[in-house]
């Protein structure tokens, strides 16, 4: 069965500040991973994904996630926040093996940038 | 590219009345849409997949009766909330995903905005 975690409810960090964005996976095969950027009131905005090749993964507005398969993770990162970064972010995992279409999301993480 | 709309992006409605929301897809053909539903400081629900042309696949736990779901062309489904109850307010999320899109975007699912729905 398809899974995953965000451990953190909420991240708060300082603008200007390198940010960092958890997420665990766990699938039978190997995993299409996604990460969503979600501002109030709206739907998800696609941010970037991995499918395979390079472990690291750059996204939109200056996004990178990092596959680390031993980890079973893929954590989401940026070298600087900024304030305008605060919204609810959703890690999300397909399994390539069961050939299934849908996404199974986390809980979701509120990233809070502090001016 | 690979825009998604919703119509309407919120709607309110007396308890037993019908609901309609559509789910386009702009610029790309969506071989499959999805619906969610997303409560309050909650993750997505997955309730049904479809694919174009035929019926829908639903999740356990969701009434088709209730959610019927129409994926008539390769731009458009619909979710109908039939005989809406307040329980049902929520906010509708659609996605598409579409097989033709250029660049390895086939994988990636589309989201639409979003449409808030509060029945009285």
């Amino acid at each position: 069965a398809q899974s995953v975690a965000q451990p953190e409810d909420q991240v708060n960090v300082a603008e200007g500040n390198p940010l960092t964005v958890k997420c665990t996976y766990s699938v039978s095969g190997n995993p299409y991973l996604f990460w969503y950027v979600q501002y109030p009131n709206r739907g998800l905005q696609f941010l970037l994904k991995y499918i395979t090749g390079d472990n690291l993964v750059k996204g939109s507005y200056g996004f990178e996630a990092e596959f680390n398969k031993s980890q079973t993770s893929f954590h989401l990162k940026k070298p600087s926040a900024l304030v305008s970064d605060s919204a609810l972010y959703f890690c999300a995992v397909r399994d390539k093996g069961t050939g299934a279409n849908n996404l199974f999301f986390g809980t979701g993480t509120r990233l809070t940038v502090i001016p | 590219g690979a825009v998604v709309s919703q119509h309407p992006s919120w709607v309110i409605c007396k308890s037993g009345t019908s609901v309609k929301i559509e789910c386009r897809s702009l610029d790309f053909q969506a071989t499959t849409m999805f619906w969610y539903r997303q409560f309050p400081k909650q993750s997505l629900m997955l309730m049904a997949t479809s694919n174009e042309g035929s019926k829908a696949t639903y999740e356990q736990g969701v009434e088709k009766d209730k959610f019927l779901i129409n994926h008539a062309s390769l731009t458009l489904s619909t979710l109908t909330v039939t005989s809406a109850h307040p329980e049902d307010s929520s906010f509708y999320i659609c996605s598409a995903r579409g097989a033709s899109l250029a660049g390895g975007q086939g994988d990636t699912q589309y989201f639409g905005p979003g449409t808030r729905l509060t029945v009285l």
